[in-house]
């Protein structure tokens, strides 16, 4: 079975902190794509980061960045120098490989707060 | 510009009706999925097509219907059989179905039945 955890329900930090948002995730395919979405308030999910089970690089953009780490089946996102914009709910989801439906496998949301 | 659009926004719904979202994406995208979004729970599949006239089932696909007679357009019907369809529904596409390929998403139907 495949599953996606976000322990964190809610997380609230004032402007400027950097914050971390875990992404745990359990499938048995050996190919598979991990992905986080923003939804912000007007409801869209918004694509921010795919990355595939080969790659463990760690990848930065801006004040985002992302941690993948294979041996502990964590994806988590980091957000640098937090801003009010940043308030939204965060999705992180996997794709596996044993289907090809496309479905995408998401993690219960963690909402960020980000106050001035 | 390219996206998908759903409407309504906001629908309200009597105890014993049928209700249909609509969803319109102009990206030329083969896949489409429907997902439901309830608060604490993540998002989960309702249906997914690959490719006109065809759709399969997801994780929770009782109380609703789907069709899928155009590539652009794939709208959800939430029958009186869906025992709690109070939600928010969000529509989905994708140029297919390998494992890498991102899906993008509309802006949301949120229903509530009255």
């Amino acid at each position: 079975a495949q599953k996606v955890t976000q322990a964190q329900t809610e997380i609230s930090v004032v402007e400027k902190e950097d914050v971390t948002l875990d992404c745990v995730y359990e499938t048995r395919d050996t190919t598979y794509y991990l992905f986080w979405y923003k939804q912000p308030p007007s409801g869209e999910l918004v694509f921010l980061i795919r990355r595939n089970s080969f790659d463990e690089q760690n990848e930065i953009s801006g004040r985002y960045s992302w941690n993948f780490q294979k041996s502990t089946s964590s994806f988590n996102f980091t957000i640098t120098a937090s801003q009010v914009v940043d308030s939204a709910v965060y999705f992180c989801a996997l794709r596996g490989g044993s289907s090809n439906t496309g479905k995408l496998i998401f993690g219960q949301g963690t909402t960020l707060q980000v106050k001035p | 510009d390219g996206g998908i659009t759903q409407s309504p926004k906001y629908l309200f719904r009597k105890e014993g009706q049928n209700v249909t979202l609509s969803c319109e994406q102009n990206l030329n995208h083969d896949a489409m999925y429907w997902y439901r979004q309830d608060p604490g729970q993540g998002l989960r599949l309702i249906y997914y097509s690959q490719i006109v006239n065809d759709f399969q089932k997801g994780d929770i696909a009782e109380g609703y219907s789907v069709s899928r007679e155009k590539k652009e357009s794939f709208p959800l019907t939430v029958t009186s059989a869906q025992k709690n369809p109070t939600a928010f529904y969000l529509c989905a596409s994708s140029s297919g179905t390998a494992r890498g390929t991102e899906a993008f998403f509309g802006q949301g139907t949120r229903l509530t039945v009255v």
